[in-house]
């Protein structure tokens, strides 16, 4: 079974730009979680879609929004981009269910971020 | 004071040693993971565990619900266990808080 994918690896951008991230979760999962990590802050926690709504967010500026597909796959868009914003973006998918919330994450291998 | 607390920040051992990282919370929980960050920004899921104590191979990892603890034990530490373990918890609305990590170094 595939892992979770991100797509892009590696990204530079100028401040002012706006990116869009990509995840495919692992088939069959329809959880699909986004992390920022910085070596300040340590991991965060973006927000979490599952069968295409938005279930938890957390406490970033509008800047961030995301969205989920039908086949799960999910987009996470940073517009106006600022220094601040150069970091790791994680996703991670998990097999939760309406019923089943709380499974092991998998966690794709990051974009990398810079922001000029 | 935060949620998940990780200690130590830092440990450097020699190859062989036993290695404990421990992490406490303070918020209701539904499940607590450990995770593996290895540089470059990989992070694999070790465990995840909501009572008693799992095992994979060299490593263990145990909770108490009543304590609000948790411990990642590794046993014949090996320089590839060298990484950042992370610990973090599940708490009532899903979201995931996290730990800030412990960097292990296991030195050959």
């Amino acid at each position: 079974k595939a892992g979770v994918t991100q797509t892009p690896r590696y990204l530079i951008k100028t401040r002012g730009q706006q990116v869009t991230l990509s995840c495919s979760p692992i088939s069959g999962h329809r959880s699909v979680s986004w992390y920022q990590q910085t070596p300040g802050q340590g991991l965060q926690f973006l927000f979490e879609y599952f069968s295409e709504t938005q279930r938890n967010k957390g406490n970033f500026p509008g800047r961030f929004s995301g969205r989920q597909f039908s086949n799960s796959r999910s987009e996470m868009n940073v517009s106006t981009l600022e220094l601040g914003d150069s970091a790791l973006y994680l996703c991670a998918s998990n097999a939760a269910s309406g019923t089943t919330l709380y499974n092991e994450q998998f966690f794709g291998p990051g974009t990398r971020l810079t922001v000029l | 004071k935060n949620e998940v607390e990780q200690s130590p920040q830092n440990l450097t051992a020699q190859e062989g040693e036993f290695i404990t990282i421990n992490c406490s919370y303070s918020v209701g929980i539904s499940a607590l993971h450990w995770l593996q960050q290895h540089p470059g920004g990989g992070i694999v899921s070790l465990f995840m565990l909501s009572s008693g104590k799992k095992k994979h191979g060299r490593l263990i990892a145990t909770i108490n619900i009543q304590e609000k603890h948790s411990s990642l034990h590794i046993t014949a530490s090996h320089p590839r266990d060298s990484a950042v373990y992370i610990c973090a918890v599940r708490g009532s609305n899903y979201q995931l808080i996290w730990g800030a990590g412990t960097k292990l170094i296991i030195k050959p």
